[in-house]
């Protein structure tokens, strides 16, 4: 059973560039979170998401960001017009439904370390 | 919005030695907490979780935290560590589903 994959590893943009990370959950797993890593502090929450709908996006920021989980394919976290301070890892972690796990278990995948010159 | 205190950002330790990472959190509302280890480049991997039960829970390797409500902490212990437990620890608070709240991290550094 493979883990939760995130792609590309790394990611380099300009400043004004749009950035998309991409997010495939664990087989079985149809909750998937976003979290921000700036250097040298924790994860911050960013959005959780199911299959379709946005559950609790309260750590995006207001502007330029999104995120979604298609029926079908990965979930994609979207940042347009990326800034320096943009840069930073970004997780993925994902979760099984309710009632056949603790839904805040949650597995992370390698990250997305993102580079804005 | 909980808010979790890790104490130390970092930790060097002889290999053999006793170590406790401190983690402290800002409500007494029922929690559900946890531990990830980080090693470098990769994500997160869980390490161990409190739900109920039992206040102290342990890992398959040689980690154990105990759940203290009245000091809201979840210290994280390990007797002896080894050089492959050189890492960065996180300690994490969920009240809400589906958000886990981290603090800043311990990096744990073992020396031979």
């Amino acid at each position: 059973n493979a883990g939760v994959m995130q792609n590309p590893r790394h990611l380099v943009r300009r400043r004004g560039q749009e950035a998309r990370l991409r997010c495939s959950p664990m087989k079985g797993h149809s909750h998937v979170y976003w979290y921000r890593q700036l250097p040298e502090e924790g994860l911050k929450f960013m959005v959780y998401l199911q299959k379709e709908n946005i559950i609790d996006e309260s750590g995006m920021p207001k502007e330029r960001f999104s995120a979604e989980f298609p029926k079908e394919g990965p979930s994609i976290l979207r940042i347009q017009q990326v800034v320096r301070g943009d840069s930073a890892a970004y997780f993925c972690a994902s979760s099984p439904p309710p009632g056949q796990g603790f839904i805040n278990e949650q597995f992370f995948g390698p990250g997305t370390r993102l580079t804005v010159l | 919005a909980q808010s979790v205190t890790q104490l130390d950002s970092q930790v060097p330790v002889f290999e053999e030695a006793p170590v406790e990472l401190r983690c402290n959190y800002s409500s007494s509302v029922s929690v559900y907490l946890f531990w990830y280890v980080q090693y470098p480049n990769q994500g997160l991997q869980l390490l161990l979780k409190y739900l109920s039960g039992s206040t102290l829970v342990e890992s398959i390797n040689g980690f154990e935290a105990e759940f203290n409500k009245s000091q809201t902490s979840f210290h994280l212990r390990k007797p002896s560590v080894h050089i492959s437990d050189t890492a960065e620890y996180f300690c994490a608070v969920s009240d809400h589903p589906g958000r886990l709240y981290f603090g800043r991290g311990t990096q744990l550094t073992v020396w031979p």
